[in-house]
């Protein structure tokens, strides 16, 4: 089973509108991190989020919240007032704690701002 | 601090041909990744080293591929012969040690084999 799924293969959001991007995970790990990263068309990969398992509160870093729905295993990226520059491929991780290092990457969402 | 440096940023070689790929992870950090992104298979773990020690290896896709991490500041990773379906951006990042703390990717190699 894919430990990271990411349904949206491209979005569209209208400049200055809010766009959800999705994410749902599959882990049996007690403890676990919950990452987003963005690649602009530039190619590196940016940190924005992290959400931890055990978090009582949706993280949140400017923009970009996490809606962290723990019983659903999800753990959508929200980014408000979106700008030109959020044009770029999202990416959702995990990182189960109790088994190691790996970090397990969806296969993105394209998103596209339009002006 | 510098970040993840890679090199080359870009590499083309001809089918055959062997091709290393270096990676110097951020100073201190003790966890190195190596990826492979394709359009069509996305981001793949290869391999990740912790304390310099390869711990998970099973993404590397054939005997073609090798890594190394002779010490804290850097690591390899070759392939020996190169083919064309090996091309690709190849990504290394680091991580410190702690729960919280994200991965730091390099900026990439990219890769093509004629």
């Amino acid at each position: 089973a894919q430990k990271i799924t990411q349904t949206q293969p491209g979005m569209f959001v209208q400049e200055k509108e809010a766009v959800t991007l999705d994410c749902t995970y599959d882990t049996s790990d007690p403890s676990y991190g919950l990452f987003w990263y963005k690649q602009p068309s530039s190619g590196e990969m940016i940190f924005l989020i992290y959400q931890g398992s055990y978090d009582q509160q949706n993280a949140t870093e400017g923009r970009y919240s996490l809606n962290f729905q723990k019983a659903r295993k999800s753990a959508n990226l929200v980014i408000s007032a979106s700008q030109l520059g959020d044009s770029a491929m999202y990416f959702c991780a995990m990182r189960e704690f109790l088994t190691g290092n790996q970090f397990y990457f969806g296969t993105g969402t394209s998103l596209t701002v339009i002006p | 601090d510098a970040g993840v440096i890679q090199s080359p940023r870009h590499e083309v070689t001809e089918m055959g041909q062997e091709v290393t790929l270096r990676c110097k992870p951020i100073s201190g950090h003790n966890s190195l990744f190596w990826y492979r992104q394709t359009m069509m298979r996305g981001l793949e773990l290869l391999i990740y080293f912790n304390n310099n020690v390869p711990i998970d290896d099973s993404g590397m896709p054939e005997d073609r591929f090798s890594a190394k991490m002779p010490n804290a500041s850097f690591s390899t990773l070759k392939i020996q012969p190169s083919e064309p379906r090996d091309s690709a951006v190849y990504f290394c990042a680091s991580r410190a040690s702690g729960h919280l703390n994200e991965q730091f990717f390099g900026p990439g190699t990219r890769l093509t084999v004629l």
